[in-house]
């Protein structure tokens, strides 16, 4: 069985900039859910996919954005790179099918810096 | 903003001990209840999902119960191990597909 991976696994980049991170979800799963966790914190919810499409969204601003694809595999894309996003983000996949309520599995996160 | 509590914010205790700390959530909107385990250098790892109030579940030393109504969890571990120490979080999932986590419970268990 593969777990979720994350890629890549540390990232510098600085204000103004893009960035494009991306989870491979564990085998068996449909659903990704991104996380970020500022250093204190616990994970804040950014958004899951589910089928290609967004399905719950947390209090984040339209410049974090996503993609799933066919295969299950999920994108953040971040625009205009703030010093608050610096971070790290963490991948979670999931099963979701009728009446489950299965646990998330992480990966082990991308620790974006910003400059 | 929706907060999810957690108490006590980091705990150490004596190997052998059991110990228990608390995840708080809304009563609305209730979806399911996660919790997770969360050692340095690793990934989080699930230990339970809960959704009905009055859950109860098991998981070797480490249990967890629920309470909906008034919205709360504690997770309990019986008599602790060094291998226990790691923050644990949980995090409240509403109707809405919506997760928020707390802030953890770190615990250090020394031997």
């Amino acid at each position: 069985e593969t777990g979720v991976t994350q890629s890549p696994t540390h990232l510098i980049k600085t204000r103004g900039q893009q960035v494009t991170l991306r989870c491979s979800s564990q085998s068996g799963h449909n659903t990704v859910s991104w996380y970020q966790q500022a250093l204190g914190q616990g994970p804040q919810f950014i958004f899951q996919y589910y089928r290609e499409e967004e399905n719950g969204r947390g209090n984040f601003p339209p410049r974090f954005s996503g993609l799933q694809f066919p295969n299950y595999s999920s994108e953040l894309n971040v625009n205009a790179l703030e010093l608050d996003d610096s971070a790290l983000y963490l991948c979670a996949s999931s099963y979701t099918g009728q009446g489950s309520n299965q646990p998330q599995h992480f990966g082990d996160g991308t620790r974006l810096s910003i400059l | 903003i929706l907060n999810v509590e957690q108490s006590p914010q980091s705990l150490h205790v004596q190997e052998g001990d059991s110990t228990n700390f608390t995840c708080s959530f809304p009563s609305s909107n209730f979806y399911a209840l996660h919790w997770y385990r969360w050692e340095t250098a690793k990934s989080p790892e699930a230990l339970f999902v809960m959704t009905l109030n009055g859950d109860e579940k098991k998981k070797g030393r480490i249990s967890a119960t629920l309470n909906t109504k008034e919205g709360y969890s504690y997770l309990y571990i019986k008599g602790s191990q060094p291998e226990d120490s790691a923050t644990y979080l949980c995090a409240f999932r509403n109707t809405g597909n919506q997760f928020y986590f707390g802030t953890g419970t770190s615990l250090t268990v020394i031997p």
